[in-house]
């Protein structure tokens, strides 16, 4: 596709459900970025990839976050045990380069824990 | 840490006006700023991207202004339309590599 695009839309999920969220980024795009953006705040920064190489994970808030790209394009961002604070918007976001060139962000999954 | 604070976190004007949106950050060391767009249910597109070398972007009715020294950026919309609408997100690339991101400022331009 031409842009970046995630599924599912939404999601709600109960507390103690595991979740996965899928992020297809820009194709050829070597750089990919999750965020969670709580409501009415900017977006946190949770991981990177460079290619199929995780080189920061230090936004994970916790060990049940985990994130991969196995093959250097689709990414998967799971979370185990959902809790309530879980409940936000995952943003994905894909750069042709490394760093410092434009990123390009996917519509987000917002995730409802109940 | 670096800190980005963007001030008005809310914005009303008429159509027409011309106005300024504020960035704020802590840190001088940064790679590059972006100014992004945030429509609701939509993802974020990016806007301007100025790098520390520069000083100001240009795009269309948008400019982005930058001092690092001072901290400061500012998007600049003429002549604002309805469509102009959304939450203006200002980002900071930091020393390592990380976009650092504030609140938002939500604009609305009443026809």
């Amino acid at each position: 596709g031409a842009g970046v695009s995630q599924s599912p839309r939404y999601k709600v999920a109960k507390r103690g459900q595991d979740v996965a969220l899928r992020c297809d980024p820009i194709s050829g795009h070597v750089s990919l970025f999750w965020y969670q953006q709580a409501l009415g705040q900017g977006p946190e920064f949770l991981t990177y990839f460079q290619n199929e190489a995780q080189l920061d994970k230090s936004g994970l808030p916790s060990d049940r976050f985990f994130a991969e790209r196995p093959e250097g394009s689709v990414s998967t961002l799971k979370i185990q045990r959902t809790q309530q604070e879980d409940s936000a918007v995952y943003l994905c976001a894909s750069s042709p380069g490394q760093f410092d060139t434009e990123a390009f962000f996917g519509q987000g999954t917002r995730l409802t824990v109940v | 840490k670096q800190e980005v604070t963007q001030i008005p976190a809310a914005l009303s004007v008429p159509e027409g006006e011309n106005l300024v949106l504020n960035c704020s950050f802590t840190d001088s060391a940064i790679y590059n700023l972006q100014w992004f767009r945030q429509d609701p249910g939509k993802g974020l597109t990016s806007l301007l991207l100025i790098q520390s070398s520069q000083r100001e972007q240009t795009s269309g009715r948008l400019n982005a202004s930058l001092d690092k020294s001072s901290g400061r950026s500012t998007l600049y919309i003429a002549a604002s339309q309805p469509g102009d609408s959304a939450t203006y997100l200002c980002a900071v690339m930091d020393s390592n590599y990380q976009l650092i991101w504030g609140a938002g400022t939500k604009l609305i331009i009443k026809p």
